[in-house]
């Protein structure tokens, strides 16, 4: 069964703190992974897109790395602020379908307190 | 428009009505994807339009839940005798088109049954 599951569920940081948000999954064939940040209310915004042989890719404060040997995936964010607080959603693709069907998981609750 | 446009925002309705939830997709965007993001849960696949293709409807609950694309572009989320489980807010994507892995967001409209 393709699965994404997501650590920790919350995550409760200081601002100027650093942080590392996990993702691990099961979908097979693999075709590319996401990370989106989502505010409360709005609609899911891309961080980065990875493919199978990026290993590794920064968005500004955001370092998102890959190994797909081992299915996993982290986000790292660096000298958070509080802007940052907001649920983190990694998404992977599968490439046996042609319709690219996206799997979700169930994202980390990041809050920045001042 | 600039972006993925969703209406209404929020919707309130009795259990057992019929709703209509719309999207807008990014002009020029062929495929259009329907999410569900129930409370505490990750987002849920609903269905997947591409081109002029025939849907991908696996993701629909239930045969309360259907969806049309008219003319390609705009699309239309019908559930027709809504339930209280079917509260969630509902996301629509659209993005360039197949192999194109730019997906954009709506900001979802959050479905109440009461």
């Amino acid at each position: 069964k393709n699965q994404v599951e997501q650590s920790p569920q919350s995550l409760i940081i200081l601002e100027g703190k650093n942080c590392t948000l996990q993702c691990n999954y099961t979908v097979s064939p693999f075709s590319n992974l996401r990370w989106y940040k989502q505010d409360t209310g709005r609609g899911p915004v891309s961080l980065t897109i990875m493919t199978f042989s990026e290993n590794t890719k920064s968005n500004g404060r955001y370092t998102a790395t890959l190994d797909a040997d081992t299915k996993q995936s982290s986000l790292h964010i660096t000298a958070s602020q509080l802007s940052d607080s907001a649920s983190y959603i990694c998404v992977v693709s599968d490439r046996g379908s042609t319709l690219g069907r996206l799997y979700f998981g169930r994202g980390t609750q990041l809050t920045v307190w001042p | 428009g600039a972006g993925v446009s969703q209406s209404p925002s929020n919707k309130v309705t009795e259990k057992g009505k019929d709703v209509e939830l719309r999207c807008d997709p990014i002009s020029g965007h062929t495929a259009l994807y329907w999410y569900r993001q129930s409370l505490g849960q990750g987002l849920e696949f609903l269905i997947y339009f591409q081109g002029n293709s025939a849907p991908d409807k696996s993701g629909l609950p239930s045969d309360r839940f259907s969806a049309e694309r008219t003319g390609g572009s705009v699309s239309t989320l019908t559930i027709q005798r809504t339930q209280q489980e079917d509260s969630a807010v509902y996301l629509c994507a659209s993005s360039p088109g197949q192999g194109i892995w730019s997906y954009t967001f709506g900001s979802g409209t959050r479905l109440t049954v009461v």
